[in-house]
């Protein structure tokens, strides 16, 4: 079974600019979840998403959005990207989400400059 | 912000010798899961706990979910080189629904030869 896949690994945007990133969950997996991982905040809960609706949020600001597809596929979007926003984007897969296995991908680092 | 506290927040150890680290919290959780995590990757699951009191290993590694249900262990028995990294534990809340996860702020596991 492949396991959680994300794209791009890596990337660098300007300030202002916008950004969006990819996940494919396990396959039968219906519940994907994104995180920020930075040194100073450690890793941090953004949103989830279970069957194409958005179940949880965590306090990040409205410039950070996601969605999800019928096939289970999530994206996120971050807007007017900060310096701040620089970080390690993690998705998690999970069948159903409560009470299950969470498994996560290998990560986008995003760069702003 | 972070309700997990985790220690020790560092190790060095030599090959051969035991680990064990510790997460607690003044919150109750309904699950623990302890995941490893290599320089640029995601976070690998190790071992989930669902029930107050579980003790589960998988392979050299044991964890436990404290009968309180606010804290867990996970030792390491027999440390080898590669089992340098930083592990988290990682909680879900009883109010959060879905695959919302707590994370703690991480153990830097170093093994000397």
């Amino acid at each position: 079974k492949a396991g959680v896949t994300q794209t791009p690994r890596y990337l660098i945007k300007t300030r202002g600019q916008q950004v969006t990133l990819s996940c494919s969950p396990i396959s039968g997996h219906r519940s994907v979840s994104w995180y920020q991982q930075t040194p100073g905040q450690g890793l941090q809960f953004l949103f989830e998403y279970f069957s194409e609706t958005q179940r949880n949020k965590g306090n990040f600001p409205g410039r950070f959005s996601g969605r999800q597809f019928s096939n289970s596929r999530s994206e996120m979007n971050v807007s007017t990207l900060e310096l701040g926003d620089s970080a390690l984007y993690l998705c998690a897969s999970s069948p159903q989400g409560t009470g299950n296995t969470i498994y996560f991908g290998e990560g986008s680092w995003l760069t702003v400059v | 912000g972070q309700q997990l506290n985790q220690s020790p927040q560092s190790m060095f150890i030599q090959e051969g010798e035991d680990v064990s680290m510790n997460c607690t919290s003044s919150s109750i959780f309904n699950t623990w899961l302890w995941y490893k995590q290599d320089p640029g990757e995601g976070p690998v699951l190790l071992i989930a706990l669902y029930k107050a009191g579980e003790l589960t290993s998988n392979g050299r590694l044991t964890a436990q979910f404290g009968i309180t249900r606010k804290d867990s262990f996970l030792n390491i028995s027999a440390s080898i080189p590669s089992d340098v990294g930083i592990y988290f534990c990682a909680g879900q809340l009883p109010e959060t629904s879905g695959s919302r996860l707590t994370f703690g702020e991480g153990t830097q596991l170093t093994v000397n030869p």
